[in-house]
């Protein structure tokens, strides 16, 4: 596709129960990051990848949340045990491999909220 | 720790006001700048970005930002805004080899036709 995929695009589950959110980022960009947007908030870093591995995973909050690419390509962000404070706007982004400097290019976001 | 603000939560402004949104960062070493606007309903798109060189750096939609690297700023200008400008505004930064970006809460500008 054109540009980065997230689905699905809403999200309601029930306290507790488990979910999965996921990124098809743009085709050869080799850099995936997830980012959490709060109601009011600016975007949150999440993970980043660069190919399979994880290079960052500073900004998971918990060991309920885990994220995955096990192709170098498609992402998938599980949360475990969802609580009421996970609602959020989970936005994946992806960007080439030109280096450091380079932007990333956003999906329209996965809309969660746990009731 | 990194850290970015935005000096203007909401901002309402008519069509041809001049607009300025303020960003300042906390990051000692080299930084990446960027700005990215999401309009009603859109995903964020970027606007402009600082790497190198020139501080004045030149957008899409006519916006223009400053790096002013004494004052750890980089503001976001327009001479004239249009009614297509209603978005909301992100600063973000990427400090030294960090592939991370840190982002500033936003700022909602609403311009009046």
């Amino acid at each position: 596709g054109a540009g980065v995929s997230q689905t699905p695009s809403n999200k309601v589950t029930e306290k507790g129960k488990y979910v999965e959110l996921r990124c098809d980022p743009i085709s050869g960009h080799t850099a995936l990051y997830w980012y959490r947007q709060s109601l009011g908030q600016g975007p949150e870093f999440l993970i980043y990848f660069q190919g399979t591995g994880a290079a960052d995973d500073s900004g998971l909050p918990n060991d309920r949340f885990f994220a995955v690419r096990p192709e170098g390509s498609v992402s998938t962000l599980k949360i475990q045990r969802t609580e009421r404070g996970d609602s959020a706007v989970y936005l994946c982004a992806s960007s080439p491999p030109q280096g450091g400097g380079t932007e990333a290019f956003f999906g329209q976001g996965t809309r969660l909220t746990v009731v | 720790a990194q850290s970015v603000s935005q000096h203007n939560h909401h901002v309402i402004l008519s069509e041809a006001a001049s607009l300025e949104l303020g960003c300042n960062y906390s990051y000692g070493g080299t930084v990446n700048l960027f700005w990215y606007v999401q309009y009603p309903g859109q995903h964020l798109q970027l606007l402009l970005k600082y790497f190198s060189g020139d501080p004045l750096v030149k957008g899409i939609k006519g916006f223009e930002a400053e790096f002013i690297k004494s004052k750890f700023s980089f503001n976001l200008r327009k001479p004239s805004v249009q009614w297509s400008d209603t978005a909301e505004y992100f600063c973000a930064v990427k400090g030294g080899n960090n592939r991370k970006l840190i982002w500033g809460l936003g700022t909602s500008l609403a311009v009046n036709p």
